[in-house]
């Protein structure tokens, strides 16, 4: 059964920082997807990442994706309050279209 | 474009009793999927359509969950019986799907559905 973890759970980093937040799954996948959630709303597609080795930008946000260790990153740098959210990893069960999601990472960041 | 739409937004119920949860998906998306999420948790899968069929439905908790999606675009999420720990956001998505694509999700706004 394939488990996503994420850590860590929760993230509170002064603006201007950087840090990183990881994504673990347990089984082998292909792909990888990062979302964000504000409070009360929906999730917003960030980043798909297809193939290891792959690396995606987006102002203060990169991700990547090494398939052979199981593992994604998420690094902020140089975090903005702006960026504040709840992001969430998702990884689809190998030769489906069941995705399973991680249980997030609650991101403040403090002026 | 429009977006993923879902009503109702909110959806107050009493136990036991039967609830309709809708799904407009992005118009030309085959795949829709249907999430429940309790606070504090990532979405967890319930049901994924391709067109009209339903080709996974392994999420679904039990019987009384049950969904629909006749003509291949809006889908009805049904849940009979309701219990409290049925409480949660109901997230709808839906995307295009193809061998080796994106598959990238759009995700509606939600019903938050409470059970009393």
């Amino acid at each position: 059964e394939l488990k996503v973890e994420q850590n860590p759970l929760f993230l509170s980093m002064q603006e201007g920082k950087n840090y990183t937040i990881y994504c673990n799954y347990s089984t082998t996948s292909d792909r990888l997807y990062w979302y964000r959630q504000d409070p009360g709303k929906s999730l917003e597609s960030l980043f798909v990442l297809l193939s290891n080795g792959a690396v995606k930008q987006e102002g203060r946000l990169m991700a990547s994706l090494d398939t052979k260790a199981r593992l994604s990153t998420l690094h902020i740098t140089a975090a903005v309050h702006d960026l504040s959210a709840t992001y969430f990893c998702a990884v689809p069960t190998s030769g489906t279209y069941k995705y399973i999601f991680g249980t997030g990472t609650r991101l403040k960041v403090l002026a | 474009g429009a977006g993923v739409s879902q009503t109702p937004s909110n959806k107050v119920t009493e136990k036991g009793k039967y609830v309709e949860l809708r799904c407009d998906p992005i118009s030309g998306h085959t795949a829709l999927y249907w999430y429940r999420q309790s606070l504090g948790q990532g979405p967890e899968f319930l049901i994924y359509f391709q067109g009209t069929g339903a080709a996974d439905d392994s999420g679904l908790p039990n019987d009384r969950f049950f969904a629909v999606r006749p003509e291949g675009s809006v889908s009805t999420l049904k849940i009979q019986r309701t219990e409290r720990g049925d409480s949660a956001v109901y997230l709808c998505a839906s995307s295009l799907t193809w061998p080796g694509g994106y598959n990238e999700q759009f995700f509606g706004p939600g019903t938050r559905l409470t059970v009393l």
